[in-house]
C-alpha cells in the first residue's frame, strides 16, 4: 500500500482563487510529520509547510494552510489567493518517527500534484 | 541551494558505463539521503546515510552503492548503468526540526 496518496495528478485553478490539493496518508506510527514541497519547473525543492501528528492546531505559512484531519488520515493544502507563480508541481511527504521510522529521518513523497494558475 | 552541493548537474551515460554522484555538505549534519525522481512521479529514496560510517538501503536501492567515509561527503555510485536509471538525483540533508535542504538536483540520461 502507498504511504502518500495524491490523487489529483492534475488541477487548474484561477488566479486570486484558493486551491486545496488533496494527500493522504497510511502509517501505523503515533509520531510522525506531513510536509508540503513545491517543484516549480526549475527543479529545486521548496519547503512550503509542516505538520506534526500531534499538532492541535492546522499549521499555516502565509497563503498556505495544512488542513489536518489525523482521523481520515488527510493532510491537503490549502493555497489561497491563487498567483501566476504557484504553478507547479506539488509534493505531500511524510516523516515516520516511530518504530516505521527507525531514527532515519527519512521522507516518503506522494507522487505530486501539477498545479496550473490561470490567469 | 545553499549547503548541499551536487555535482555534476547534467550527464549523459552509455549502458553499461558507470560513474558516480557527488553530494556535499558544509553544514556538518549527518543525516544524508540520495533520492531519485523519474518524470512526472515523486521522489523515492536510494540510500541513506545517519553518519559517517553508517548507509542503508531505501526503497529503490538496486544498482546503486554509496559510501560516507566522512560527514561531509556521500557520494552515490551508478555500476552498469541502466536506461532504466534515467533520472533527476537529489541529494539531500537533515538539518533538524521540519528542516531539511536539497541540493538542485543531477539529471541522468543513459543511452
Amino acid at each position: 500500500a502507498q504511504k502518500i496518496t495524491q490523487t489529483q495528478p492534475g488541477m487548474f485553478v484561477q488566479e486570486k482563487e484558493a486551491v486545496t490539493l488533496d494527500c493522504t496518508y497510511d502509517t501505523s506510527d503515533q509520531s510522525y510529520g506531513l510536509f508540503w514541497y513545491k517543484q516549480p519547473s526549475s527543479g529545486e525543492m521548496i519547503f512550503l509547510i509542516y505538520q506534526g501528528s500531534y499538532d492541535e492546531q492546522n499549521a499555516t505559512e502565509g497563503r498556505y494552510s495544512l488542513n489536518f484531519q489525523k482521523a481520515r488520515k488527510s493532510a491537503n493544502l490549502v493555497i489561497s489567493a491563487s498567483q501566476l507563480g504557484d504553478s507547479a508541481m506539488y509534493f505531500c511527504a511524510m516523516r515516520e518517527e516511530g518504530y516505521s521510522g527507525a531514527g532515519s529521518y527519512q521522507l516518503t513523497f506522494g507522487k505530486g500534484t501539477k498545479l496550473s494558475v490561470i490567469p | 541551494n545553499a549547503g548541499v552541493t551536487q555535482t555534476p548537474k547534467f550527464r549523459i551515460l552509455k549502458i553499461g558505463q558507470s560513474m558516480t554522484l557527488q553530494c556535499t555538505q558544509d553544514m556538518n549534519h549527518n543525516y544524508m539521503y540520495w533520492y531519485r525522481q523519474d518524470p512526472g512521479m515523486g521522489l523515492k529514496l536510494i540510500y541513506y546515510s545517519v553518519g559517517a560510517g553508517i548507509t542503508d538501503k531505501g526503497e529503490v536501492p538496486n544498482g546503486y552503492n554509496v559510501s560516507r567515509s566522512t560527514t561531509e561527503d556521500f557520494p552515490l555510485r551508478l555500476e552498469l548503468a541502466a536506461p532504466s536509471q534515467t533520472s533527476v538525483y537529489f541529494c539531500a540533508i537533515y538539518v533538524g526540526g521540519s528542516g531539511y535542504t536539497f541540493g538542485s538536483g543531477t539529471r541522468l540520461t543513459v543511452v
